[in-house]
């Protein structure tokens, strides 16, 4: 069964720097595009990045571009999200997801499965 | 303020019927597919419907989808307070390039 695993999050003073990870199972890994999505405490969901199955298509929300890089290891399975200058807004649970595919293709704006997130907390 | 509009919250007896809107535009809702997530409290969002209509296995067909231009619909029918949750529609937006989600609507069953 698809199981996704985040790991990584944790308590980071602001303007430092955090690595999530997710670990993938149960499917063809580089098949899929994958996401990170993250929900502030008491709030909705907010997408973070989406990256292709084979890493080329790359897609950031305003709020983090050039501050966070989204990368995979398709050998490992792994998914990864490095957070650079951190702010007190970044904390939230980080979610990492997979799209929902038909027939080789993969839909944009979708998430079939996600992990159970991992907590980012920013603050001195 | 989300790019999405949906209620903040509604709310129906057990066993009655409740629908939930999720507002777009020709960018988002009115160029892709739709689609639903339930997020009971305390645990992740669970993928409801997806390309506006269909369920994913192990859904049942109490639950409903349905888009019509620039909007999608939510349909669940015969309420249980299991179903009490956070509900999110989501989608593309071409012109922002970028995945979105309306706010939420919270679900209580009375």
């Amino acid at each position: 069964q698809v199981q996704l695993v985040e790991s990584g999050g944790g308590l980071v003073k602001p303007g430092g720097s955090l690595r999530l990870s997710c670990a993938a199972s149960g499917f063809t890994f580089s098949d899929y595009y994958m996401s990170w999505i993250r929900q502030a405490p008491g709030k909705g969901l907010e997408w973070i990045s989406d990256i292709s199955g084979g890493g080329s298509a790359i897609y950031y929300a305003d709020s983090v571009k050039g501050r966070f890089t989204i990368s995979r290891d398709n050998a490992k399975k792994s998914l990864n999200l490095q957070m650079n200058s951190l702010r007190a807004e970044d904390t939230a649970v980080y979610f990492c997801t997979r799209a929902f595919c038909n027939g080789g293709s993969c839909y944009g704006g979708s998430s079939e499965y996600w992990g159970q997130g991992t907590l980012v907390t920013v603050s001195s | 303020q989300s790019v999405l509009t949906q209620p903040p919250s509604v709310s129906a007896a057990p066993g009655q019927r409740v629908t939930i809107s999720c507002s777009g535009s020709s960018s988002n809702i009115g160029k892709n597919y739709v689609f639903w997530y339930q997020q009971l409290p305390g645990a992740a969002p669970k993928l409801l419907i997806y390309v506006n209509n269909k369920r994913p296995s192990g859904i049942p067909d109490r639950f409903s989808g349905s888009k019509s231009g620039t909007s999608a619909t939510l349909g669940i029918t015969g309420l249980q307070t299991g179903d009490e949750a956070d509900f999110y529609c989501g989608t593309w937006d071409d012109s922002l390039n970028a995945m979105i989600f309306g706010g939420g609507t919270k679900l209580t069953v009375l």
